[in-house]
C-alpha cells in the first residue's frame, strides 16, 4: 500500500463549487504540506502543518484552506473554485526527525475548474 | 527571499552523461534536494547534500558548492526511462514556522533520445 495517498485522484468541478481534496499517510510523519504545480511554474507551497494544531501559510494560500484533522491526515479546501485554480496539486510529508526532513509525496490530484 | 535557478530543458542521447546544473540565492541555506518527476507523476527523492562535494548513488550523484551557491545533478550511462523532470529544491534554515521548508525550482526537463 502507498504511504502517502490521495482522493480523489482526478475531479472536474464547476465555477463557484466548494471542493475539498484529502490526504492520508501511513508514514507517521508530523509534518504534511499542500503544493499545486502548474506548466512552467514548478511547485509551489499552498499550506503545511507541522502537527494537529499548527497551520502555516505557503506562496499562494489566497482561495485555499485546510484541516488538519489527525496527524495522518491534511485536507485542502477550495471554498469557491475558480477556473485558474485549475492544476495538479501534491500532499507531502516528512518527519523533522529524519537527518534531511526529506519530503515524500502522494501521487497527485489533477482538478479542473470549469 | 529565496531565489532558485535550473535550465528548463536538456537533450542527451542513450548511454551519455549529463550534468543538470541548479543555482541558489538564500539568506538561510540547510541543504540541496534533487527530486525527479515523471510527466503526470509524483516528485520522487533522489538526493540530499548539505555539506559541500560529491554524493554518488549508482548511476546518479549530485555535488554542491555552498560558497558558490551551485549544485549539480549528474546521469550516467542514461537510460530511455530516465526521460523526466529533474527538480532542484533548497531548504531553509530558518527559525519556527519555516524551518525545514522546501523551495522548488521550475525544474529541468531532460529528454533521453535513442
Amino acid at each position: 500500500d502507498a504511504d502517502v495517498t490521495q482522493t480523489p485522484r482526478n475531479r472536474i468541478t464547476k465555477t463557484g463549487k466548494r471542493i475539498m481534496l484529502e490526504c492520508s499517510q501511513t508514514k507517521g510523519h508530523d509534518r504534511m504540506y499542500w503544493y499545486r504545480q502548474d506548466p512552467g511554474l514548478g511547485l509551489r507551497l499552498i499550506y503545511y502543518s507541522f502537527d494537529v494544531k499548527d497551520i502555516n501559510k505557503g506562496e499562494i494560500s489566497d482561495g485555499y484552506s485546510v484541516s488538519r484533522q489527525a496527524q495522518a491526515k491534511f485536507s485542502l479546501s477550495l471554498e469557491s473554485a475558480i477556473p485558474n485554480q485549475t492544476a495538479l496539486y501534491f500532499c507531502a510529508t516528512s518527519d523533522l526527525t529524519d537527518g534531511g526532513n526529506t519530503q515524500y509525496f502522494g501521487p497527485g490530484t489533477r482538478l479542473t475548474v470549469l | 527571499g529565496q531565489n532558485i535557478d535550473q535550465p528548463t530543458e536538456m537533450t542527451a542521447t542513450e548511454g551519455a552523461i549529463v550534468q543538470i546544473n541548479c543555482t541558489y540565492q538564500t539568506s538561510g541555506f540547510n541543504g540541496l534536494f534533487w527530486y525527479q518527476q515523471h510527466a503526470g507523476e509524483a516528485p520522487t527523492f533522489l538526493s540530499y547534500n548539505v555539506l559541500d562535494g560529491l554524493e554518488e548513488k549508482g548511476r546518479f550523484s549530485s555535488f554542491l558548492s555552498r560558497s558558490k551557491g551551485y549544485s549539480y545533478l549528474l546521469l550516467k550511462e542514461l537510460q530511455m526511462k530516465d526521460s523526466a523532470s529533474y527538480l532542484c529544491a533548497m531548504r531553509d534554515a530558518g527559525r519556527g514556522s519555516t524551518l525545514g521548508r522546501l523551495y522548488f525550482g521550475r525544474g529541468t526537463q531532460l529528454t533521453v533520445w535513442p
